[in-house]
């Protein structure tokens, strides 16, 4: 089982909607959790983190974690067509290596 | 401005040849790494690297090699042994201390195997 599993999507949305995108993961050990967002062609820029449970609010974009099911999930309100992307969850689990773990990523469409 | 830059943006390689991806930073950031993203297949750790002169290799390090002779710069050689080498490399650093590691990434280099 991978560390991280994350929907490919696509996902293609309309203007206006709320977005959900999720991922699982593995190995309950003391971790932190990151959503960075991928323009077409661009290297990933850090959108949110949260440390191992709860809720994070960044002005419409709500980073979640359920450390029961081990969830992770990105909601992303009022969406708009900048928001068009791929978005990668990772995770880090300390120590020594400064090693990040990443989901395989899920492109996202939001359509005018 | 501070940040990492890497070059070229496109690179076209004939098989059999090795190629070096530059890898450049002035953050001051101790820590750094090279990713090989493959359509569907998320960011795979190629090698990284937490001090001067020393690295490690990631999940997917065979075929490549790296430097480390100074802070700011970590160069990626694909080698003729890398089976399948046509990929978008991405190169990123991250600073000791911060709790959650994050990592800043450059633009990115597409290799292309002709």
């Amino acid at each position: 089982q991978k560390e991280v599993e994350q929907d490919p999507g696509p996902l293609s949305v309309p203007e206006g909607a709320i977005v959900s995108l999720n991922c699982t993961y593995s190995n309950s050990a003391f971790q932190y959790f990151m959503w960075y967002r991928q323009y077409s062609r661009k290297g990933p820029e850090l959108l949110m983190y949260t440390y191992s449970s709860g809720n994070k609010e960044d002005g419409r974009f709500t980073a979640q974690v359920d450390k029961s099911s081990k969830y992770i999930s990105l909601f992303i309100r009022d969406s708009q067509p900048s928001d068009s992307a791929t978005y990668l969850c990772a995770k880090y689990s300390g120590g020594s290596n400064y090693k990040l773990t990443f989901g395989k990523g899920t492109l996202l469409t939001v359509n005018p | 401005d501070g940040g990492i830059t890497q070059s070229p943006k496109y690179l076209f390689r004939k098989e059999g040849q090795n190629v070096t991806l530059s890898c450049e930073q002035n953050l001051n950031h101790d820590a750094m790494y090279w990713y090989r993203q493959d359509p569907g297949q998320g960011l795979r750790l190629i090698y990284y690297s937490q001090i001067v002169n020393d690295f490690q290799k990631g999940d997917i390090a065979e075929g490549y090699s790296v430097s480390r002779e100074k802070k700011e710069s970590f160069p990626l050689t694909v080698t003729s042994a890398q089976k399948n080498p046509t990929a978008f490399y991405l190169c990123a650093s991250s600073i000791e201390g911060t709790a959650y590691n994050e990592q800043f990434f450059g633009p990115g280099t597409r290799l292309t195997v002709l």
